[in-house]
């Protein structure tokens, strides 16, 4: 059964800091999917990493994949008020659409 | 494109009484996933479809849950009796197998139930 992991779950950090959210794995797996969620509203794709070693950026955030260690991580930069929501990560399984999510990062950035 | 629709968006009933909550999917797409989120159990994939067939009900938690997807445009979940426990966000998501989505799901808006 694949499972998905992320630490930390709970995160506060200062405007203008950086860090990094991480997701490990169970099994094999070809993609790897993040999400966001503001409060009360519903997940917005954010990136869509299919190979080892893919890397993604959009803005401040940048995530990146490596299938042999089974962990992606989504770094965040000079972090903003903005950025403040709940980030998942989603593991695809082999063979089939479906999504196995993790427990979600919940990001709070302090002015 | 509208994007994936859910109704109703929130729904308040009391135990005893049948839900019933609608998904309409992005045109074109030929999967269909239902999911349930809340604080304790996080997010729960409950059924999905795959042109209309369910693939997957592993995660309905009872029988009094039940989902249809009588055609490619439209979805049902159903709670009968409701009880409060039920009471969750429930998230309706579709997907395409085929073209540049690489099986990137989109989320509807969700339906807030909430059972007295």
């Amino acid at each position: 059964e694949l499972k998905v992991e992320q630490n930390p779950l709970f995160l506060s950090m200062q405007e203008g800091k950086n860090y990094t959210i991480y997701c490990n794995y169970s099994t094999t797996s070809d993609r790897l999917y993040w999400y966001r969620q503001d409060p009360g509203k519903s997940l917005e794709s954010l990136f869509v990493l299919l190979s080892n070693g893919a890397v993604k950026q959009e803005g401040r955030l940048m995530a990146s994949l490596d299938t042999k260690a089974r962990l992606s991580t989504l770094h965040i930069t000079a972090a903003v008020h903005d950025l403040s929501a709940t980030y998942f990560c989603a593991v695809g399984g082999a063979g089939n659409e479906k999504l196995t999510f993790g427990t979600g990062t919940r990001l709070t950035i302090i002015p | 494109d509208a994007g994936v629709i859910q109704s109703p968006r929130h729904e308040v009933t009391e135990m005893g009484q049948e839900v019933t909550l609608r998904c309409k999917p992005i045109s074109g797409h030929d999967y269909l996933f239902w999911y349930r989120q809340t604080m304790m159990r996080g997010l729960e994939l409950l059924i999905y479809f795959n042109n209309n067939v369910p693939i997957d009900d592993s995660g309905m938690p009872e029988d009094r849950f039940s989902a249809k997807m009588p055609n490619a445009s439209f979805s049902t979940l159903k709670i009968q009796p409701s009880e409060p426990r039920d009471s969750a966000v429930y998230f309706c998501a579709s997907t395409s197998s085929g073209g540049s989505s690489y099986n990137e799901q989109f989320f509807g808006p969700g339906t807030r139930l909430t059972v007295l």
